[in-house]
């Protein structure tokens, strides 16, 4: 079984909906990630947490939400999804323990088409 | 704040032929590097990361990366390409806090 997954693998919404995208891990790590990928611009951070009570903005988290509801769960939310939202999603996890600290492992990712 | 900048968003190379994917970066502190790679339709695989010590690099699948700080480089080598060799490269740089920021990406095509 994958260590990062994430779900649903695949959605097309409409302009103005409320989605949620959903990750969970089982590799028993304290940081969790959300990244959009677009062609030509690699990925950009939307939200971060280094544990259950701490959550922290990235360079693009204008539109979106997160909540980490345990250390294993770590969800983004559209409150209105517009098209330019229209991108690849990643989770990805890292660990807290010295020497592992700066190596992320990504799930699988979520595409997302916003009509 | 740290930067990446990978030259060439498409490289094509022969089966057997060597590649090399480039890396240039900006950080005010020394920094973490890493390489991923992303095969289609699957999330990213770390290849291989430089910390600290040994300035080569040796990763998985037979790539190799050499840290370069006069040169604020990072690039990655493999001596003979394979056919499965062909994906989407992305060059990172973390300055300790833990949060990557990543290159614009580099395809691979591999020509039989």
């Amino acid at each position: 079984d994958a260590d990062v997954t994430q779900t649903p693998r695949n959605r097309i919404t409409k302009t103005g909906k409320r989605i949620m995208l959903e990750c969970s891990q089982t590799k028993g790590h304290d940081r969790m990630y959300w990244y959009r990928q677009d062609p030509g611009l690699g990925l950009r951070l939307i939200y971060y947490s280094f544990d259950v009570k701490d959550i922290n903005k990235g360079e693009i988290s204008d539109g979106y939400s997160v909540s980490r509801q345990a250390q294993a769960k770590f969800s983004l939310s559209l409150e209105s999804a517009i098209p330019n939202q229209t991108a690849l999603y990643f989770c990805a996890t890292s660990d807290s323990v010295a020497g592992e600290q700066e190596t992320q492992y990504f799930g699988p990712g979520t595409r997302l088409l916003v009509l | 704040a740290q930067s990446v900048t990978q030259l060439g968003s498409h490289v094509s190379v022969s089966e057997g032929a060597l590649v090399l994917l480039r890396c240039n970066y900006s950080s005010s502190v020394p920094p973490y590097l890493f390489w991923y790679v992303q095969y289609p339709n699957q999330g990213l695989q770390l290849l291989l990361k430089y910390t600290t010590g040994a300035t080569l690099v040796k990763g998985i699948n037979g790539f190799e990366a050499e840290f370069k700080k006069s040169e604020t480089s990072f690039h990655l080598t493999k001596p003979s390409a394979h056919m499965s060799d062909a994906a989407e490269y992305f060059c990172a740089v973390s300055e300790w806090d833990y949060k990557l920021s990543f290159g614009a990406g580099t395809t691979v095509t591999v020509r039989a």
